[in-house]
């Protein structure tokens, strides 16, 4: 089964909203990233997390292995944020990471 | 310069013809990945390369080869193209493997079997 579940599987905001993304593992995870797929189809890194809570500008992302878990947080939601958010998961066997299926943002006016 | 880079961006090929798609970065990182990613699926794990290893996944195994020739080059090919091959491939590198490393995606090659 899928190691990684995501959720929500789409989601729509308005500008200058905010909301959260998560990823809930079946099993014991090292650490997590978190990546944006942009409209060319691309991944960009946003986070990479072994523990704990990092922040950047508008995004915040949190890492609970103990809880098997990991957020996402959006805040002052702008046009360009809309995308498809990928987080990704690795044991720490090897460097094989598990992706969940991502969720498609959508900011509107 | 923290970039992968590509190349093509997209790419045409017909059916049961060989297709090269190319991937650099100059970080001097010890592992490369490639990732084949369909619309509304995650990324797949295809093959990595950890310095001049070569590992390929179980389901992948057939389908795909690759080279690395130096530490900042890795090629994936396939040798007789399937439409089921139509994709966005990703490269990717990390400094080491199974380190607590970042990977860094290139922006990837739209593949379009015909």
């Amino acid at each position: 089964g899928d190691q990684v579940e995501q959720s929500p599987s789409a989601l729509s905001l308005h500008e200058g909203t905010g909301s959260a993304l998560r990823c809930n593992f079946t099993t014991t995870m090292r650490a997590v990233q978190w990546f944006q797929q942009n409209s060319r189809g691309s991944l960009i890194n946003l986070f990479y997390l072994a523990s704990g809570t990092k922040e950047n500008g508008r995004l915040k992302s949190t890492f609970n292995s103990k809880e098997s878990y990991s957020t996402l947080h959006i805040r002052d939601a702008q046009l360009e944020d809309s995308g498809t958010y990928f987080c990704a998961a690795e044991q720490g066997t090897g460097s094989k990471l598990s992706f969940g299926k991502g969720a498609k943002l959508t900011v509107s006016p | 310069d923290t970039t992968v880079k590509q190349n093509p961006r997209y790419k045409l090929a017909r059916v049961g013809k060989p297709v090269n798609l190319i991937c650099s970065q100059t970080m001097n990182h010890d592992t490369m990945y490639w990732y084949q990613k369909k619309p509304n699926q995650a990324p797949k794990l295809l093959l990595f390369y950890y310095d001049k290893i070569l590992n390929r996944e179980a389901d992948t195994f057939e389908k795909f080869q690759s080279s690395r020739p130096n530490n900042s080059f890795c090629s994936l090919y396939i040798g007789s193209a399937g439409l089921e091959y139509s994709a966005m491939y990703l490269c990717a590198s990390s400094k080491g493997l199974g380190d607590a490393e970042t990977l860094y995606f290139g922006s990837g090659t739209r593949l379009t079997v015909l």
